[in-house]
């Protein structure tokens, strides 16, 4: 069985702070997303990363994918209220069943 | 362009009862999987339809059963149903060998 961790499950800062959340496996994964989730909405695709040692930015949150391909961190600089969600990693093998991680609850206070 | 919908929103049902939810693919893709999502954690996979086919299941009792249409739409059945079956369940389209995207899901609760 093939299982994400991710950590911190929790976490509540200030605006203008920087976080990091982590994506971790012992199983490797051809491919890895990262999705945020209002409340009562489905997820939406922030990244998808393939190649090991991948980074990926997308304005204020940087990607990466680890050389082995088992583990990936999302970055955020300076978050905003508007980054406040759940914040998920999910792996997979092409379009097969994406393997999701466990959340990272995001709270950013103006 | 219409993302991915999915129908009802939000549904009521007591225990025992049977459900089915639907779901419309985002345009140009022909692959649906399902997920379940508990509260608090992360979606669960039910299963993938690739040309009306059950192509892939996750670790779900026969009670979870689904279809896909011509058209590429699906709908997920869930059979005597137990409140352990409350959750926010997500349909998810692809092009197959694709990323996949999220419809905003249909919140069942089982009373």
């Amino acid at each position: 069985t093939q299982l994400l961790e991710q950590s911190p499950q929790f976490l509540s800062i200030q605006e203008g702070e920087n976080l990091t959340v982590y994506c971790n496996s012992s199983s490797v994964f051809s491919s890895l997303q990262w999705y945020r989730q209002e409340p009562g909405e489905g997820p939406v695709l922030l990244v998808t990363v393939v190649t090991g040692g991948e980074v990926k930015k997308l304005k204020r949150l940087t990607f990466q994918f680890g050389d082995a391909r088992k583990d990936s961190s999302l970055h955020i600089t300076a978050a905003q209220p508007g980054d406040t969600g759940l914040y998920l990693c999910a792996g997979g093998r092409n379009t097969d069943k994406l393997i999701f991680g466990t959340g990272t609850r995001l709270q950013v206070f103006p | 362009d219409a993302g991915v919908t999915q129908s009802p929103t939000h549904l009521i049902k007591t225990r025992g009862q049977q459900v089915t939810l639907r779901c419309s693919p985002k345009s140009g893709h022909d692959t649906v999987s399902w997920y379940q999502q508990a509260l608090g954690q992360g979606p669960q996979f039910i299963f993938q339809y690739y040309e009306e086919e059950e192509r892939q299941r996750g670790n779900f009792p026969d009670r979870f059963s689904g279809h896909q249409f011509p058209n590429y739409s699906s709908e997920l059945n869930v059979n005597a149903l137990l409140l352990g079956d409350s959750a926010l369940y997500l349909c998810a389209s692809s092009s197959l060998r694709d990323t996949q995207y999220f419809g905003p899901g249909t919140r069942l609760t089982v009373l």
